[in-house]
């Protein structure tokens, strides 16, 4: 089992507030961090695919970045807006399972207007 | 959006009886996952298949069996349900010709076992 934490566990912001959370994970072995977005009774949604240290990929007012000889990886929300409300989850590849994904326990971000 | 179904999407059942979910694609993927989630825990790996017939397990395999007769179709059984098996179950498939990785996933079904 590969242990993937993520910090911290829920977020409260208001509307305009920039946010970040941390996803940490092994750094041996890497191949790729995948980021998802997770509403409720939904299922979850691609965000990122990050493969390369160093690597910063963004869509819209997301951003992410990437430091494998470190393990870690953040994401950005710039300008948090209401509709950003939900899980954000990271999830390591693990070779040894067919590239299944291990995934942390996620960040419960809530944005009020 | 991946062409992937999930049935049933909601189902009560009793404890100590059996139970199908199937997770049905239309990618043509070889790989296929079987998650579960429960509060608390992130997504945990119940079995995944690498090709028809092919299958292995995962983190939370335990009272869980699966199986792959065709390439579209994916199926997670419960021989005989517990409590601690209510959970909401997610399908997903990876296309290995991707460099990405990217893993799909279903809409999920919610079980509850009583």
């Amino acid at each position: 089992i590969l242990n993937v934490e993520q910090s911290p566990q829920s977020l409260h912001v208001q509307e305009g507030d920039s946010t970040n959370f941390t996803c940490s994970f092994p750094s041996s072995n890497f191949y790729a961090l995948h980021w998802y977005r997770w509403e409720t009774a939904k299922s979850p949604e691609a965000l990122f695919v990050m493969t390369l240290n160093g690597d910063e990929k963004k869509k819209g007012r997301i951003s992410a970045t990437l430091n494998t000889k470190e393990g870690y990886s953040y994401l950005y929300i710039k300008g948090s807006q209401p509709e950003d409300s939900a899980t954000y989850l990271c999830a390591f590849l693990n070779s040894n399972s067919g590239y299944a994904l291990n995934f942390g326990k996620g960040t419960s971000l809530l944005v009020t207007p | 959006d991946a062409g992937i179904t999930q049935s049933p999407r909601h189902k009560v059942t009793e404890t100590g009886t059996p139970v199908t979910l199937r997770c049905h694609q239309t990618e043509n993927h070889r790989y296929m996952y079987w998650y579960r989630q429960d509060p608390g825990h992130g997504l945990r790996l119940i079995h995944y298949s690498y090709g028809v017939k092919d299958t292995d397990k995962g983190e939370v395999s335990d009272g869980y069996s699966v199986s792959r007769s065709k390439t579209e179709d994916f199926l997670l059984t419960l021989e005989s349900a517990t409590s601690s098996q209510t959970s909401v179950y997610f399908c997903a498939i990876r296309d290995p010709g991707g460099s990405s990785y990217e893993q799909y996933f279903g809409p999920g079904t919610r079980l509850t076992v009583t």
